[in-house]
């Protein structure tokens, strides 16, 4: 099974600030790689699938990257909005798996 | 406008069975893999099982395999999930979700909470 990790488990930063979020998989994914946001007390939405493609919808800020086993996400200047928690998943076979989160909020 | 509807959480013993559904709405069902996701109490979300567009394929997380059976109507556009042998681990909302492109989570429902206590 591919086992995923995120770092950090958490972060405070300051509104303006740019935040980057990492995933490794436990082998290689190629791009088969999404990341979610999911706030407080609110259902998952998709904010990057395939690993650098952002959802329709979701603000430029957001960004991705990677392939193989490292991806980054990256917000260029965090919003109040933007407090939430942060899943990738992977999907390089039939069974998925989602990394731990990676929880964020404003100093 | 795509909405997916879970249903039938609700409180149960250990060892016990429930059987949720998700009534979908707004796209065509048949054309979709369909899959559901659960969330622990303060947990992160955990994948738990995928079926294919015409039921021929299913997957499950290894620690629900042999108690759980993902199903789904394509005649009534809605997905289910039959969860026997209940845990208190299993304790989690569960989410049903629509797969694209082999595995992005596009649409999500509101979940329904399973509560599995003696």
């Amino acid at each position: 099974d591919i086992q995923m990790t995120q770092s950090p488990s958490s972060l405070s930063a300051s509104a303006g600030d740019r935040v980057t979020i990492t995933c490794q998989a436990s082998q290689d994914i190629t791009d088969y790689l999404n990341w979610y946001q999911q706030k407080p007390g609110k259902v998952p939405k998709l904010l990057i699938y395939d690993a650098s493609n952002v959802e329709i919808g979701v603000p430029s800020r957001f960004s991705g990257s990677g392939s193989g086993t490292d991806f980054t996400l990256t917000i260029s200047s965090l919003q109040p909005e933007d407090i939430a928690t942060y899943y990738c998943q992977q999907y390089e076979n039939p069974s998925f798996t989602f990394g731990p989160g990676t929880k964020v909020d404003i100093k | 406008e795509v909405q997916l509807v879970e249903s039938g959480g609700g409180l149960v013993r250990p060892g016990g069975s429930l059987r949720l559904s998700c009534a979908t709405s707004g796209f065509t069902f048949t054309w979709f893999w369909m899959t559901w996701v659960r969330q622990a109490p303060g947990q992160g979300l955990e994948w738990v099982a995928n079926i294919k567009q015409d039921g021929s394929e299913k997957y499950y997380v290894d620690s629900v395999k042999g108690r759980f059976t993902i199903t789904r109507d394509n005649a009534k556009d809605s997905l289910h999930l039959q969860m026997n042998s209940l845990r208190v681990e299993d304790t989690a909302v569960y989410y049903c979700a629509r797969v694209v492109r082999s595995g992005v989570l596009d649409y999500w429902g509101q979940g329904t909470l399973v509560a599995v206590s003696s």
